[in-house]
């Protein structure tokens, strides 16, 4: 089945800066890669997402990429705020496989210092 | 519309109870999904539901733990005989049939065993 290596688990940021997420995954089937944002206490959203058939996504400042030959996908977070300060997850899955569930990394907990 | 919802938000029970967590999906999502999320860590599959098929139970750690949805409505999640590692937030999240990718997360159900 699907394995979702996801580094750092930890990263901090100086406001303004730019954070770097990084995912990597092992089924070469997995087609659809969203990432969340999973705020202290509060439910996982949906903040972005790529399919297989794009190698880069972007949404104001928040931007994702994908190497399908490499197996990675990286969320990328330039002009860091405070309100960036959360725990993101990246997470993939194989769409022609019905509503298989997602399989997610672990975790990076971002903290923006202002 | 409504957003995916869960109940109780809070359970705290003694070893070796049972008990029944609930979440409604939003109206007309086929899928249904449970996860666990230890604290600080990931979302760990459970199970999850497609209408009307049987449910993919390849994620439920042991048998103290099962789970029902009638048609494409509530589910609860029942564990039996609590363990003090079963401590956690459930969460449950569902998504429409086809082609829409998006999971979406209910509040999820913190449950602490004593």
């Amino acid at each position: 089945g699907e394995n979702v290596e996801q580094h750092p688990s930890t990263l901090s940021v100086q406001e303004g800066d730019s954070a770097v997420i990084k995912c990597t995954y092992s089924d070469s089937a997995s087609n659809y890669f969203p990432w969340y944002k999973q705020e202290l206490g509060k439910r996982p959203q949906l903040i972005i997402d790529i399919r297989s058939n794009v190698g880069e996504k972007k949404d104001q400042r928040i931007a994702v990429t994908l190497n399908k030959t490499a197996k990675h996908f990286s969320l990328h977070i330039t002009e860091t705020q405070p309100e960036d300060s959360a725990v993101y997850f990246c997470a993939a899955r194989n769409r022609n496989s019905g509503n298989t569930p997602l399989v997610f990394g672990k975790g990076t907990r971002l903290s923006v210092i202002a | 519309g409504a957003g995916v919802s869960q109940s109780p938000s809070n359970k705290v029970t003694e070893k070796g109870k049972d008990v029944e967590l609930r979440c409604d999906p939003i109206s007309g999502h086929t899928a249904l999904y449970w996860y666990r999320q230890r604290l600080g860590q990931g979302l760990e599959f459970l199970i999850y539901f497609q209408g009307n098929s049987a449910p993919d139970k390849s994620g439920l750690p042991s048998d103290r733990f099962s789970a029902e949805r009638t048609g494409e409505s509530v589910s609860t999640l029942t564990i039996q005989r609590t363990q003090q590692e079963d401590s956690a937030v459930y969460l449950c999240a569902s998504k429409a049939s086809g082609s829409p990718d998006t999971q979406y997360f209910g509040p999820g159900t913190r449950l602490t065993v004593l």
